[in-house]
């Protein structure tokens, strides 16, 4: 399976773009790159997927680099509901590893 | 509306009893998912269901078990067996294998005094 290394923690002031990076050294040319969050004590959220394209949808954009070997969510402007623990994931044979993610916190 | 329950959000129970977690979903999703959460910890896969009459084993299914009798439900039986049953249990599903979006429910704490 492909592993992913997120940062643990991050902060990010209200208003302002949050980039969180991710790195997948290990994916296969065919696996996706996923990103869900989950706020405290709730279900993880889907937020975006993508393959090799930038992505972009009404949550955030995802950049992929041209090796496919890291990544990086943006949330272009923070709110303090964004704040979460956010998880970079490679699918592998249909199925989602969950890691530590990285856990934002947005400062007003 | 359309979802995940999950049932009861909260669960007690003593040390050496069965308990069964409820899944229930009215997306008409093929595939549904448990997993485990500890404290500070991601997620692990439990076990999972590709389709109505069968289901895998996922990383840490030691101590659990699972039926998939409809395509609505998924219970979970957390057993005596479980060494450490104290945790975060959440339900997801998905269209199918290879849909984009996995839905989770809200998830049920459960607490072995």
């Amino acid at each position: 399976d492909a592993k992913t290394t997120q940062p643990t923690s991050m902060d990010c002031a209200e208003g302002r773009a949050a980039n969180l990076p991710c790195n997948h050294s290990t994916i296969s040319g065919n696996e996706y790159v996923y990103w869900y969050r989950q706020i405290h004590s709730q279900g993880p959220q889907y937020i975006i997927h993508g393959l090799k394209n930038n992505e972009t949808n009404e949550m955030a954009s995802l950049i992929i680099t041209e090796d496919r070997k890291s990544s990086t969510l943006i949330l272009p402007h923070a709110t303090l509901r964004d704040t979460a623990v956010y998880y970079c994931i490679v699918m592998s044979d249909y199925k989602l590893s969950f890691g530590a993610g990285t856990t934002v916190t947005v400062r007003a | 509306d359309g979802g995940i329950t999950q049932s009861p959000k909260y669960l007690f129970r003593k040390e050496g009893q069965n308990v069964t977690l409820s899944c229930e979903q009215n997306l008409n999703h093929d595939a549904m998912y448990w997993y485990r959460q500890d404290p500070g910890q991601g997620l692990r896969l439990i076990y999972y269901s590709q389709i109505v009459n069968d289901f895998q084993k996922g990383d840490i299914a030691e101590g659990y078990s699972v039926s998939r009798e409809k395509k609505e439900s998924f219970p979970l039986t957390v057993t005596s067996a479980q060494k450490n049953p104290t945790a975060f249990y959440l339900c997801a599903s998905r269209l199918g294998v290879e849909a984009v979006e996995q839905f989770f429910g809200p998830g049920t704490r459960l607490t072995v005094l």
